[in-house]
């Protein structure tokens, strides 16, 4: 079936470092593909996406190019705040019933 | 446009006893999904309604497991003989048709002691 794979483990980095979150996938068809963040306490939110192939999701400074050809869909910002810390999911839909495989997510912290 | 809201957000309770859980989507999204989510995992998805008809199960929605949404607007999940496995954060979103975006509720936080 469809799934999403995240690079292992926690980032840890200081505020204006430059964030890349990797992300592949597996999918049978033609999927969308989306990354949500988690503020603290808060529900996921869509962050950005992409429908198809080459499209490049941005927005708050984040973007992600949708790579059929290495099948990856990588989040990157190049100067990251403090406000940036979050869990971050990659995930991809169906285009059918658009139910959402989601990655395990990780969790980014920004040092002051 | 009150977002979506999901109750209890909160519940504990023992093994064996029966758990209903509610979801409330934005007024006039007529598609609904659940997932559920357990630590340090992403959501996994459970269960979709378009409308009042529910057309797409998991695997991972045993025969314990229940799922409405009469009228086409708020729907319940229900867990009936819990069990301590079935800790975890279930989410309920929703999205109107013609768009990708899902839009999360805040969830509802089951814990089986």
């Amino acid at each position: 079936g469809d799934s999403v794979t995240q690079m292992e483990g926690p980032v840890t980095l200081s505020e204006e470092a430059f964030l890349t979150i990797n992300c592949t996938y597996t999918a049978t068809g033609y999927p969308s593909l989306f990354w949500y963040v988690q503020y603290p306490g808060e529900g996921l939110q869509l962050l950005l996406k992409a429908t198809k192939a080459d499209d490049k999701g941005s927005n708050k400074g984040f973007e992600a190019t949708y790579r059929k050809e290495t099948t990856s869909f990588h989040l990157e910002k190049g100067s990251v705040q403090v406000s940036d810390s979050a869990v971050y999911f990659c995930a991809l839909s169906d285009n059918g019933n658009n139910r959402l495989a989601f990655g395990k997510g990780n969790q980014v912290v920004v040092i002051p | 446009d009150t977002g979506v809201s999901q109750n209890p957000r909160h519940k504990i309770t023992k093994r064996g006893q029966n758990v209903t859980f509610r979801c409330d989507p934005i007024s006039e999204h007529n598609r609904l999904y659940w997932y559920r989510q357990t630590l340090g995992q992403g959501p996994e998805f459970l269960t979709y309604f378009q409308n009042e008809a529910q057309l797409e199960k998991s695997r991972l929605l045993s025969d314990r497991f229940s799922a409405e949404r009469p009228k086409g607007s708020f729907s319940t999940l229900e867990i009936q003989r819990t069990e301590q496995g079935d800790s975890a954060m279930y989410l309920c979103a929703s999205r109107s048709d013609g768009s990708y975006e899902q839009y999360f509720g805040p969830g509802t936080r089951l814990t089986v002691t």
